[in-house]
């Protein structure tokens, strides 16, 4: 079975600083792991995916993740925070591109 | 990138009611997949709709509780039938495009109450 666990429920950044918010998933073989951001109102955005080749994945808006195989982990980071980037994010891991398992999702707050 | 559009984009319905989502895509599409999120959970996969064929239902999910139609590879419906207020989320109709690295594209989804 796969599953998705995201730790932090919800996190609070100011403007211009860094963000990484935590993925752990469970996949008995090389999993698609996938980051989405949703914003109020709005469906799901691909932000990156990882299947295979360069653990460090650089996705859109300035995001980028890390695949740690040894820590079952796909932490998603970003190095300086816009306020555009308040929203909710989703880690989903699956056994190709579209029959996914989410987790949770962690609430992203920007302050000025 | 595929465009979709999801009919209605909320409701408020009675226990007991159905209530049938549509969803429309502005391409021609072979996999269509329906979501659902329930308040303060992840998105969970209900079935996969392939024009031709039954749609393929995941486990918790089934045919007479969600009948979906797959008329034709431009549009799918989904319908929640006999809803209680265990059936309050946002229901989402997603769809492949094998022809860009974004190979999942998601509706905005249809925010469902169920009084």
């Amino acid at each position: 079975a796969q599953s998705v666990t995201q730790p932090d429920i919800h996190i609070t950044v100011s403007e211009g600083a860094s963000l990484e918010l935590r993925c752990n998933y469970s996949y008995g073989a090389t999993p698609y792991l996938f980051w989405y951001v949703q914003s109020p109102g709005q469906g799901l955005q691909l932000l990156l995916k990882y299947f295979s080749g360069d653990t460090l994945v650089q996705g859109i808006k300035g995001f980028e993740a890390e695949f740690k195989r040894s820590q079952s982990s796909f932490n998603l980071r970003k190095p300086s925070v816009h306020w555009s980037d308040a929203a909710e994010y989703f880690c989903a891991v699956g056994p190709n591109d579209y029959k996914l398992s989410f987790g949770a999702g962690t609430t992203v707050t920007v302050r000025a | 990138s595929a465009v979709i559009s999801q009919k209605p984009s909320r409701d408020i319905c009675q226990r007991g009611t159905s209530l049938t989502i549509q969803c429309q895509v502005d391409s021609q599409v072979t996999m269509m997949f329906w979501y659902r999120q329930q308040p303060g959970q992840s998105l969970t996969l209900i079935a996969t709709a392939n024009q031709g064929s039954e749609a393929t239902y995941e486990s918790g999910f089934v045919i007479d509780k969600f009948p979906i139609s797959r008329p034709n590879l431009t549009f799918s419906t989904l319908t929640v039938s006999n809803m209680s207020p265990e059936d309050s989320s946002i229901y989402l109709c997603s769809v492949e495009d094998g022809a860009t690295n974004e190979k999942l594209f998601f509706g905005s989804g249809t925010q469902l109450s169920v009084l």
